[in-house]
């Protein structure tokens, strides 16, 4: 499995765009990149996915380069709901039968 | 997105007591769901990989007879916590995959709090 290093925390204000970068400097050519987005007391929720280039939907933007080693979370025009922790993993495309594996994930805190 | 629910969302029981969780997937049928365990301030931990009909499969240090774990069916999967300790006071999360990608739902977790 790809291990992952992300920010432990990071602050940012309300209107902002938050960058979080995830490096995964083992992936394989069968990883693809995913990224959750967990509130206090709930589970997590899928953000985005993606697999080199560049893939937007309507709630963030991931950036992948070509070497695949890092990937960046971008999260346009913050507001203070998107506090939350931001949890990068790195997923194998045939393993629909295991387990995902979480790293400590970045702390975003937003502020007026 | 397809929809895991569990229920509750919060329990407190008293140590010595077992206590069960549910995991159902709402609009999909779910082979195989998984179990996760959140201390406070850290990380998910995988716990089992919980299979319909058969045996669950636990992730090294998870004592499979205190973490009894039962997917009887495509929707359903339960894990007790049998004779619980305060230490088992956690936040529990189940999820199931979907899709040939194997996108994973989340349920909303339970609190377990053990007095």
């Amino acid at each position: 499995l790809a291990k992952t290093t992300q920010p432990i925390s990071m602050d940012s204000y309300e209107g902002q765009e938050v960058n979080i970068t995830c490096s995964h400097n083992n992936i394989a050519t069968n990883d693809y990149i995913t990224w959750y987005q967990q509130f206090p007391s709930q589970g997590p929720r899928f953000i985005i996915q993606g697999y080199k280039t560049k893939v937007t939907n309507e709630v963030a933007s991931l950036f992948i380069p070509a070497d695949r080693k890092s990937s960046t979370l971008s999260l346009p025009r913050v507001s203070l709901s998107d506090t939350a922790v931001y949890y990068c993993l790195v997923v194998n495309s045939g393993g629909g039968a295991d387990g995902l594996t979480f790293g400590k994930g970045t702390h975003l805190i937003i502020q007026p | 997105g397809a929809v895991v629910s569990q229920h509750p969302s919060w329990v407190i029981c008293k140590s010595g007591t077992s206590v069960k969780i549910e995991c159902r997937s709402l609009d999909f049928q779910a082979t195989t769901m998984f179990w996760y365990r959140q201390f406070p301030k850290q990380s998910l931990m995988l716990m089992a990989t919980s299979n319909e009909g058969s045996k669950a499969t636990y992730e090294q240090g998870v004592e499979k007879d205190k973490f009894l774990i039962n997917h009887a069916s495509l929707t359903l999967s339960t894990l007790t916590v049998t004779s619980a300790h305060p230490e088992d006071s956690s936040f529990y999360i189940c999820s199931a995959r979907v899709g040939r990608e194997g996108e994973a739902f989340f349920g909303q977790g339970t609190r377990l709090t053990v007095v």
